[in-house]
């Protein structure tokens, strides 16, 4: 119930294609879906986020897509660049519980 | 340049030692984390502090000890540890109560002899 199931673990994707990364989840509580950004050696840092009751969040290049029916969530990197090679978590968590479960992960890697 | 930072960025340390990690910022944020990462892994949470009172404990073994002198810092106390508990460990931080944006710091490589 608590889980947060992501594919795929790895991805390669060539310079100027479209990156999409899928989650999906159980506990219907959940009310908040982060995705975070974590380059080798550094901390994940927080991409963007989209709470259910909209079903597109777009920031740049990056979007969520949000399907509440279906209990999944996606990112989509447009324009993919070499850059944006990271591991890439999704999260969901309840406002008020403090606790962020996370999915296990996706290596991107973008060839030029 | 992240706005959580933590010292050291790498330790080793053997078994029988005593160490200490430390994480501050200055965001003003009220709710402090430790996680733990291990390579090609998500970040499992060990301790939350909010308003400086310990609020969630996800069960770490004791020879963890997380302290929060104040608002603005946060210690892990490290004692008689395993090799099996050589990871990354992340600091973070969020502004108030609940689920938001957390900020984490970039690490504390950890390796235990």
């Amino acid at each position: 119930q608590q889980q947060v199931k992501q594919s795929p673990q790895s991805l390669i994707v060539q310079k100027g294609g479209i990156s999409i990364i899928n989650c999906a989840y159980e506990n219907t509580a959940f009310d908040y879906f982060p995705w975070y950004q974590q380059f080798p050696g550094k901390g994940p840092a927080l991409l963007i986020a989209i709470r259910p009751d909209v079903s597109e969040k777009k920031e740049g290049r990056f979007t969520i897509s949000f399907n509440k029916s279906a209990k999944q969530f996606s990112l989509h990197i447009m324009d993919s660049q070499p850059g944006d090679s990271a591991t890439y978590f999704c999260a969901a968590g309840i406002q008020g519980a403090q606790k962020l479960v996370f999915g296990q992960g996706t290596r991107l890697t973008i060839n030029p | 340049d992240t706005e959580v930072t933590q010292t050291p960025k790498h330790l080793v340390m053997g078994m029988t030692n005593k160490k200490s990690l430390k994480c501050e910022q200055h965001m003003g944020h009220r709710a402090m984390y430790w996680y733990k990462q291990k390579a090609k892994k998500p970040p499992e949470l060990m301790f939350v502090y909010s308003y400086e009172k310990l609020s969630i404990n996800e069960s770490v073994p004791s020879r963890f000890s997380p302290e929060c002198p104040n608002s603005s810092l946060l210690n892990l106390h490290l004692h008689a540890l395993q090799p099996e508990d050589s990871a990354l460990y992340l600091c973070a931080s969020s502004q108030g109560w609940g689920a938001g944006e957390l900020f984490f710091g970039e690490g504390s490589r950890l390796t235990v002899l």
